[in-house]
């Protein structure tokens, strides 16, 4: 497509429940990147995907987060057991390389908001 | 570790002025430096990057940005602010010496520009 597309914009759900949250990148980009805004502070980096496989997971806050790229294109980002705490805007990016993100940066989605309540 | 810093929540300034959003890093190697803006209900766009050469480095929207090392810093400014450069930014830094972990991204907490007429 023409840019990141992130479904849906704003997704409510319950403390407790499981969401899932949808990442489409730009067509040919390898390179997909998870991170999450909080109120009031900047993007922080979640996951990163190379093709189908995630080369770094490290920011993931704990295990009840889980994102996966089947395909190596489209990727989801889950979420188990929500807490008031996970409520953000979880922003999705990509780049044709990781190589590539060095020197021009990403291109980000739009995001999604989410609000557990 | 890699971090930035942006001192202030708020600039303000009168169309037609100068402005200047400050930014400043940490990281062990080599700093490979960004700026993105994001307007309300979107994404965030890249602005311009330093990865290497000229300490000054220009921009989108007539944006430019100077990189100094002694004193770490990488402020976005622009000669002349417009009523629709009001946004929040955010400077944000990779390390350049650290390989793999697709280049992950470390973002300052944003600063809100606001221009007046």
């Amino acid at each position: 497509g023409a840019g990141v597309s992130q479904t849906p914009s704003n997704k409510v759900t319950e403390k407790g429940k499981y969401v899932e949250l949808r990442c489409d990148p730009i067509s040919g980009h390898t390179a997909l990147y998870w991170y999450r805004q909080s109120l009031g502070q900047g993007p922080e980096f979640l996951i990163y995907f190379q093709g189908t496989g995630a080369a770094d997971d490290s920011g993931l806050p704990n295990d009840r987060f889980f994102a996966v790229r089947p395909e190596g294109s489209v990727s989801t980002l889950k979420i188990q057991r929500t807490e008031r705490g996970d409520s953000a805007v979880y922003l999705c990016a990509s780049s044709l390389t990781a190589s590539r993100a060095s020197n021009y940066g990403y291109t980000f989605g739009s995001g999604t908001r989410l609000t557990v309540v | 570790a890699q971090s930035v810093a942006q001192p202030e929540d708020q600039v303000n300034v009168a169309e037609g002025n100068p402005l200047t959003v400050k930014c400043t890093y940490s990281v062990s190697g080599n700093p490979y430096l960004f700026w993105y803006v994001q307007y309300p209900n979107r994404g965030l766009q890249f602005l311009l990057k330093y990865i290497t050469g000229d300490n000054l480095v220009k921009g989108s929207y007539g944006f430019e940005a100077e990189f100094n090392k002694s004193q770490t810093s990488f402020h976005l400014k622009k000669p002349s602010a417009l009523v629709s450069d009001s946004a929040l930014y955010f400077c944000a830094v990779r390390d350049g010496e650290l390989t793999g972990g697709g280049n992950k991204l470390t973002f300052g907490t944003g600063t809100q520009l606001k221009v007046e007429l």
